[in-house]
């Protein structure tokens, strides 16, 4: 079946823009997670929605930052005001409730000049 | 908490030679592990994982690894690279029972020559 798509998956954007990266999980898995990989931090966490109960947002690492699940499925991270320490691949997980293995998307590599 | 520590960021290797990514980690409760690995341009892509039952797992592309508690590890192990194997490695970590945020180690190269 289908795995787990992002788009775009690479954006260039200036400095100040706003940004809005989409993932669409594995049909029926209800938990989505948002990660970040950048040469200077690896790979971290930024967020974990499972199914209606309320975002573990505790790895963003600012209010610029947001993320948004419609209806179970679709997620949407938005960066605010980006800066060039954003530049970094996104990477969308996701994962059937409960269960411990998490499918990765392609990741959408943002560049801020 | 928990944290990761793949103490190798770059491992070359010949072509049909052995070889061992090593990954250690730190947790106060207990946890699953993992190994992914990412091929250039890539998402990651599950290798093995450890849950619980028999320390010696094996996964995709003839990998395995064995899981050690008391040495907190869990080292990745091909006994015949292929140039195909070329790609970065990543170990992590989650508290057991699902659903929860992985942890990763800040990944090793992994570069077969001729």
């Amino acid at each position: 079946g289908a795995g787990v798509s992002q788009s775009p998956s690479n954006k260039v954007t200036e400095k100040g823009k706003d940004v809005e990266l989409r993932c669409d999980p594995i049909s029926g898995h209800t938990a989505l997670y948002w990660y970040r990989q950048s040469l200077g931090q690896g790979l971290e966490f930024l967020i974990y929605f499972q199914g209606n109960s309320a975002p573990d947002k505790s790895g963003l690492p600012s209010d610029r930052f947001s993320a948004e699940r419609t209806g179970g499925s679709v997620s949407t991270l938005t960066i605010q005001r980006t800066q060039q320490e954003d530049s970094a691949v996104y990477l969308c997980a996701s994962s059937y409730s409960g269960q411990e293995t998490q499918y990765f998307g392609p990741g959408t590599r943002l560049l801020v000049l | 908490a928990q944290s990761v520590t793949q103490l190798d960021s770059q491992v070359p290797v010949f072509e049909e030679a052995p070889v061992e990514l090593r990954c250690n980690y730190s947790s106060s409760v207990s946890v699953y592990l993992f190994w992914y690995v990412q091929y250039p341009n890539q998402g990651l892509q599950l290798l093995l994982k450890y849950l619980s039952g028999s320390t010696l797992v094996k996964g995709i592309n003839g990998f395995e690894a064995e899981f050690n508690k008391s040495q907190t590890s869990f080292h990745l192990r091909k006994p015949s690279v292929h140039i195909s194997d070329t790609a970065e490695y990543f170990c992590a970590v989650t508290r057991t029972g699902g659903g929860n945020k992985l942890t990763f180690g800040t990944g090793t190269q992994l570069k077969v020559e001729l």
